[in-house]
């Protein structure tokens, strides 16, 4: 079956410019996370969704960025007027129903490049 | 302060040796810990978890709670192994902290 999917898998925009990230989580499940992954860095936790309770924005790391999940299903990261440290590539990960979150299936990622 | 350490950012193994990729965590409460594995050209993937106490192909890693770590060990290399590995601490129910990586690189 089809796994976590992204779009678009590259992305280069000016500084300043806004832009959406998308994922499509495996259908059915319940739980989705987004991750940074800036060059030389580990995996940094951005923003988690877990069914219909209300999203854990813990890890956005200004008010330029923000996530929806529509429908349980889709998620969007936007990232408003970006800046050139936002250059890094955007993981999102999903988690089978029953919350076990010990095991996610990530996507390809989205490189996202700011000039 | 919660924290993944990985010292190596590269580690070069002959085939057939041993390895051990290190990883130490800084939390105050119960960790959980995991590796991921991401081989070339592929997704992040699980590899393993502390509380199974598993060993996936051929690797297990031990929770040491004493010196703070959970080194992934593997007696013999293969050269399929090699790939970019990071550990993994989950706090609470879902939230993680990655170590910035290693790679592994198995010599012919």
């Amino acid at each position: 079956g089809a796994g976590v999917s992204q779009s678009p898998s590259n992305k280069v925009t000016e500084k300043g410019k806004d832009v959406e990230l998308r994922c499509d989580p495996i259908s059915g499940h319940t739980a989705l996370y987004w991750y940074r992954q800036s060059l030389g860095q580990g995996l940094e936790f951005l923003i988690y969704f877990q069914g219909n309770s209300a999203p854990d924005k813990s890890g956005l790391p200004s008010d330029r960025f923000s996530a929806e999940r529509t429908g349980g299903s889709v998620s969007t990261l936007t990232i408003q007027r970006t800046q050139q440290e936002d250059s890094a590539v955007y993981l999102c990960a999903s988690i089978s129903a029953g919350g076990n979150t010990d095991t996610q299936y990530f996507g390809p990622g989205t490189r996202l490049t700011v000039l | 302060a919660q924290r993944v350490t990985q010292p190596e950012k590269l580690l070069s193994v002959f085939k057939g040796a041993p390895v051990e990729l290190k990883c130490n965590y800084s939390y105050s409460g119960s960790p959980e810990l995991f590796w991921y594995v991401q081989y070339s050209r592929q997704r992040l993937q699980l590899l393993l978890r502390h509380i199974s106490r598993e060993s996936i192909k051929g690797f297990t890693a031990d929770l040491n709670k004493g010196e703070t770590s959970f080194h992934l060990k593997k007696p013999f290399a293969q050269e399929e192994d090699s790939a970019m590995y990071y550990c993994a601490l989950r706090t609470g129910t879902y939230k993680y902290i990655f170590g910035t990586g290693t790679r592994l690189k198995v010599l012919a």
